[in-house]
């Protein structure tokens, strides 16, 4: 049991609306990172935030945004979906330079 | 840019086989390697880590040995069983432990009895 908790589970959304994807890191962890693995790939990395801050992004358009509160959970925020943005969507959380827990992931679907 | 290439599955292996699982990778400096695993309905889990050349993480019954001259970081063990029938996920980050994971594509083992 990591701690890391995402909501919601599962997620049905149809082509050009928004999403929003919540996280709640594990006590004591002030850094949160999100992935996405979409099926029968490995997770690629989206963006850190460290502190409230973004903290280091990978290659995704702005369309992906991303927010961390005064106590350290998370949200992943998504525009303008598109069909392939349909994937596993991975948080995890970690002190300052030590190992990352992940939650067990939001599947999104977009129709 | 960095890149990980890990062995294509799915691995069926009987309880009690040894198991190999191939990764290889590319990066510009001297990364820390890692092997995560993810079972059914779960998230990803540390398995083991190396952060410097020669290291072996090990953990479980598993075991990995970094080698930096082969740019390899395969994964071992001796004797598996039913439960660790799984995904098993190869990774690099440059910079420690919690950032910017870069990971392959995964290997599915399937352990019968």
């Amino acid at each position: 049991e990591t701690g890391v908790t995402q909501s919601p589970t599962h997620l049905i959304k149809t082509r050009g609306q928004q999403v929003t994807l919540r996280c709640s890191s594990q006590s004591g962890h002030n850094t949160v990172s999100w992935y996405q693995q979409a099926l029968g790939q490995g997770p690629q990395f989206i963006f850190q935030y460290y502190r409230e801050e973004e903290n280091g992004r990978g290659n995704f358009p702005p369309r992906f945004s991303g927010l961390q509160f005064p106590n350290y959970s998370s949200e992943l925020n998504v525009n303008a979906l598109e069909l392939d943005d349909s994937a596993l969507y991975l948080c995890a959380s970690s002190a300052r330079d030590s190992e990352a827990f992940f939650g067990q992931g939001t599947r999104l679907t977009v129709v | 840019g960095n890149s990980v290439t890990q062995m294509e599955g799915p691995v069926t292996l009987s309880e009690e086989a040894f198991l190999t699982i191939n990764c290889t990778y590319t990066a510009t400096g001297y990364p820390s390697l890692f092997w995560y695993v993810q079972y059914p309905g779960e998230g990803l889990q540390l398995l083991l880590k190396a952060t410097k050349a020669d290291d072996k993480g090990s953990n479980k019954g598993f075991e990995a040995t970094y080698r930096k001259e082969t740019t390899s970081f395969h994964l071992e063990k001796g004797s598996v069983q039913v439960s660790d029938s799984a995904v098993y996920f190869c990774a690099l980050s440059d910079f420690g432990s919690n950032y910017k994971l870069t990971f392959g594509k995964g290997t599915l083992l399937t352990v019968n009895p």
